[in-house]
C-alpha cells in the first residue's frame, strides 16, 4: 500500500498568514494527489486535484504544488473561515489512500 | 445540483448486518464510479470500496474484504453498502462518494455503531 506522510499534524497561523501542509508519499505518484479540507462535523470538501488543480468554486488562495513525491497546499491569505482539517489523498493506486490530516487553528 | 444522501445507519450489535443506501441525483449516475469512505470518531479518512460505473468491477480495503459488498441500481441512481459480520472497530460514519478517481463529491455521511 502506499503511504502517505503528512506534516504538520497540527498548526496555527494568523490571518493573512502563509500556511503550508505537505504530504509525502511512499512511492511515485505521479500527479495523482488530491487535497480536501474538513469542517466539524461535515464531509469533505475537494480543493485541489491532479495535485495542482484547484476544484470549481475553490477560492484561489489555495494551491498545489509538487516536487518528487512530496506535494505541497499552499493558503497564500489565511482568513477566517479556512481552520478545519485537512487531508491529502493518492488516487494513483488502490488502496487509496489518505494522509494523517492537519488541523489547522486560527492564532 | 450533485447530491448525495445516505441513509440506513445507526446502531447494530457485533456480528450482525447492516445495509447502508446513497441516493445520487444531479449528476447522471451510471458514467460515474462511485465509492464508500469511512472516518472513526475523532480519526481520520479511510476508503473503504469502490464500484465501477457499471458495477462490474469493485474493490476493497483488506479489512472489508469478505465482509462488505458494494453494490449498485443505476436505473434508481442509488448505491449500496452491505456490511456483514459487523466488527466495533466499523464504527464511523460512511460516506458515500463519487469518484473521478479523486472523490469530488461527497455525501453527509451516516454513522454506523456497532456495539452491544
Amino acid at each position: 500500500d502506499i503511504q502517505m506522510t503528512q506534516s504538520p499534524a497540527s498548526l496555527s497561523a494568523s490571518l493573512e498568514e502563509i500556511v503550508t501542509i505537505t504530504c509525502q508519499a511512499s512511492q511515485d505518484i505521479g500527479n495523482w494527489l488530491a487535497w480536501y479540507q474538513q469542517k466539524p462535523g461535515k464531509s469533505p470538501q475537494l480543493l485541489i486535484y491532479g495535485a495542482t488543480s484547484l476544484a470549481d468554486g475553490v477560492p484561489s488562495r489555495f494551491s498545489g504544488s509538487r516536487s518528487g513525491t512530496q506535494y505541497s497546499l499552499k493558503i497564500s491569505r489565511l482568513q477566517v473561515e479556512d481552520p478545519g482539517i485537512y487531508y491529502c489523498l493518492q488516487g494513483y493506486s488502490a488502496p487509496w489512500t489518505f494522509g494523517g490530516g492537519t488541523k489547522l487553528e486560527l492564532k | 445540483e450533485v447530491q448525495l444522501v445516505e441513509s440506513g445507519g445507526g446502531l447494530v450489535q457485533p456480528g450482525r448486518s447492516m445495509k447502508l443506501s446513497c441516493a445520487a441525483s444531479g449528476f447522471t449516475f451510471n458514467n460515474y464510479d462511485m465509492a464508500w469512505v469511512c472516518q472513526a470518531p475523532k480519526k481520520g479518512l479511510e476508503w473503504v470500496a469502490t464500484i465501477s460505473y457499471d458495477g462490474s468491477s469493485t474493490y476493497y480495503r483488506d479489512s472489508v474484504k469478505g465482509r462488505f459488498t458494494i453494490s449498485r441500481d443505476n436505473a434508481k441512481s442509488t448505491l449500496y453498502l452491505q456490511m456483514d459480520s459487523l466488527r466495533s472497530e466499523d464504527t464511523a460514519t460512511y460516506y458515500c462518494a463519487r469518484e473521478i478517481p479523486f472523490f469530488d463529491y461527497w455525501g453527509q455521511g451516516v454513522m454506523v455503531t456497532v456495539s452491544s
